[in-house]
């Protein structure tokens, strides 16, 4: 079975510190995506990568960066967290086929 | 204009009724249409996939799609207290990129 692993199922940080997001999957998948859920709004796509080093935005990059230096890990990088980022992550991936594969996710409460 | 659209429930269906679920989206291009079940405290996980115009049937689930009038929609069929979940309706302009979910839609199966 595939596993994507989130670091940390709930972090809580103080506003303007900097966080890290980390994922990991098993499988050698080339796309990885990291979305937030937030209740009302559903999951709303950040960054998605489709290769190593490689990056798109999703619908709501801002306040956002990402980093891919190898195959199997996608960082996702909140360089002063606020309030607003206060919300569920969850990262995916996806190899060959249709289908994503979806870690734990992170709860992140910025206080 | 959100980009897709479900309604927003929740719904409430009786043990063994049929449970109905729309998505409408805006983008025309869009190819690849995802029906994901996400129960509570979980993260989501793929059910349904569907691609052509059409019914698309998978035990007691049938997805419908009709690119004309840009709708898709998620039958459940005999819906059982295992069903209550919510259900996410995902689209993608090709079945290997991005893809942007709906808010989803809560389904009750009431025993």
């Amino acid at each position: 079975d595939v596993k994507v692993t989130q670091s940390s199922r709930y972090l809580v940080k103080r506003t303007g510190e900097k966080v890290f997001l980390e994922c990991v999957q098993d499988m050698d998948h080339e796309n990885m995506f990291w979305y937030r859920q937030d209740p009302g709004l559903g999951l709303r796509l950040i960054y998605f990568s489709y290769d190593v080093k490689m990056k798109e935005k999703g619908d709501i990059p801002e306040g956002y960066s990402v980093s891919r230096e190898k195959k199997e890990r996608f960082s996702l990088i909140l360089e002063s967290a606020s309030t607003n980022q206060t919300s569920m992550y969850l990262c995916a991936s996806r190899g060959g086929g249709e289908k994503l594969f979806f870690g734990s996710g992170t709860q992140l409460s910025v206080l | 204009q959100k980009e897709v659209e479900q309604n927003s429930g929740p719904l409430s269906v009786p043990e063994g009724a049929i449970a109905s679920l729309n998505c409408t989206y805006s983008d025309r291009v869009s190819q690849s249409f995802f029906w994901y079940r996400q129960y509570s405290g979980k993260s989501p996980e793929l059910i349904m996939s569907i691609y052509s115009n059409g019914d698309k049937e998978d035990g007691r689930f049938t997805a419908q799609l009709n690119k004309a009038s840009q709708y898709v929609s998620l039958l459940i069929r005999d819906s059982q207290p295992s069903d209550s979940a919510t259900y996410l309706c995902a689209v993608s302009p090709r079945v290997d990129y991005k893809l942007s979910f709906g808010a989803g839609t809560t389904v009750t199966v009431r025993a």
